[in-house]
């Protein structure tokens, strides 16, 4: 069980804007940054969104994020073959008084 | 361009000791926190714990027992040692910097990642 939950899976068409939610509490998400992570079959993951809403350099501005209270989403506009992953979100949390993840959302492209 | 590079055993028993090392280059390995996460066959991300350049390491409450990370600023390298493994701990396990500035929840560059695989 992990400490944010996400929905395990989402969908869109080519061109689509979709969006993936990240549900934390007060602890984490309420009180601290979100960060958003793109991981790939096999590959590690790489970091797509920093700080609620910024791009580290490389990252398309079809990416976008946002929070609100002890909730945050991922944006994708534009939607892209290419964006086909599995999406994590993660906060610091001052409980755990470590990082939590969330239990990841399978983005398939129709 | 920072690069992460990771080596260890693959292979273990049960009871025995998980040990990776991950070398830095390309960047000052000063003034960051590095840390060590993994991820189960199919299942999410687990922090298992950072370290300071200055050495000062903190562990997820649930390993805490079992983990030690240590570091050594002279190679550029930090390493991860869990002991008395069990099937549990099979995953793959990754090293990354944390981009402080962002918050410890900001994982700015990883290795590649090892497969551990704990079976008797």
């Amino acid at each position: 069980q992990s400490v944010l939950t996400q929905p395990p899976s989402a969908s869109g068409t080519l061109g689509q804007r979709v969006t993936i939610s990240c549900s934390g509490s007060r602890s984490n998400i309420g009180s601290n940054t979100v960060n958003w992570y793109q991981q790939f079959p096999g590959t590690a993951p790489k970091l797509l969104i920093y700080s609620h809403n910024q791009r580290p350099s490389g990252v398309p501005d079809r990416f976008s994020g946002s929070k609100s209270g002890t909730s945050a989403s991922l944006a994708i506009s534009g939607l892209q073959s290419e964006d086909e992953a599995d999406y994590y979100c993660a906060s610091w949390d001052d409980v755990l008084l470590g990082p939590a993840f969330g239990g990841g959302t399978k983005l398939t492209v129709l | 361009q920072v690069q992460l590079q990771q080596w260890g055993a693959g292979l273990l028993k049960p009871s025995e000791t998980l040990s990776l090392t991950c070398a830095v280059s390309g960047e000052s390995f000063r003034n960051y926190y590095w840390s060590w996460i993994r991820q189960s066959p199919g299942k999410g991300l687990e922090w298992i714990g950072d370290i300071h350049h200055s050495g000062l390491a903190n562990y997820h409450a649930s390993l805490k027992s079992r983990v030690t990370i240590s570091i050594d600023t002279s190679n550029d390298v930090f390493s991860l040692r869990l002991t008395s493994v069990t099937a549990a701990d099979t995953a793959l396990y990754f090293c990354a910097r944390v981009r402080v500035a962002a918050g410890r929840a900001c994982f700015d560059n990883w290795s590649q990642g090892t497969l551990v695989t704990v079976s008797s």
